[in-house]
């Protein structure tokens, strides 16, 4: 099975600061990676997919980079309904979710 | 306007048995796999199960796989988990989502909440 592993696992900032997520997988999933944004009590929302593809509708401030093992999630100028819970999930091989990465107010 | 609308969630004794429906509007539900992701609280994301448009393929993760069957009835655009043998580990927000095992989930209902607990 695929392990997908997400640094950090809370990240504080303030609105305008540039934020940066990362993912790991066990082995190369390509660029076979979605990132999810989910806010408390809602479902998950695809924000990203095949790693830098942006769904439509999504802000240009959030953008997406790797391939292979590592890849990014990077906000550019994070705003109020930015704050969050991020995964990631390689669609490689089934589904595997990140664990999360909560983004707080600084 | 899509919609994916889950039931059937609810309080059930270690062992028992729990079916989900999910209701699907606004897109051809027979052309997509479908699929049921869950979290535990305050816990990740889980994928559970998909199964194809058409029913005739099924996937399963293996924390489930003997005790859950996902199925469809694209005559009346509703997808179901049937849930055997639960466990509390099973104690989760069950949620429906377009898409498939090997592909990004992009759409995804409100969830329903399933608590094993005696």
């Amino acid at each position: 099975d695929i392990q997908m592993t997400q640094s950090p696992s809370t990240l504080s900032a303030s609105v305008g600061d540039r934020v940066t997520i990362t993912c790991r997988a066990s082995q190369s999933i390509s660029s076979w990676l979605a990132w999810y944004q989910q806010k408390p009590g809602k479902a998950p929302k695809l924000m990203i997919y095949k790693a830098s593809s942006l769904k439509s509708g999504v802000p240009s401030r959030f953008s997406g980079s790797g391939s292979g093992t590592e890849f990014t999630l990077t906000i550019s100028s994070l705003q109020p309904d930015d704050f969050a819970t991020y995964y990631c999930q390689q669609y490689y091989s089934y589904g595997t979710f990140g664990q999360g990465t909560k983004v707080e107010i600084k | 306007e899509v919609q994916l609308m889950e039931s059937g969630g609810g309080l059930v004794q270690p062992g028992g048995s729990l079916r989900l429906s999910c209701a699907v509007s606004g897109f051809t539900f027979s052309t997509y796999a479908m699929s049921w992701v869950r979290q535990a609280p305050k816990k990740g994301l889980e994928w559970v199960s998909s199964i194809s448009g058409s029913g005739t393929s099924t996937y399963y993760a293996d924390s489930v796989k003997g005790r859950f069957t996902i199925s469809r009835d694209n005559s009346d655009n509703t997808l179901y988990l049937q849930m055997t043998s639960l466990r509390a580990e099973d104690t989760a927000v069950y949620y429906c989502a377009k898409g498939d095992a090997g592909d990004v989930f992009d759409i995804w209902g409100q969830g329903t909440m399933v608590i094993v607990s005696s």
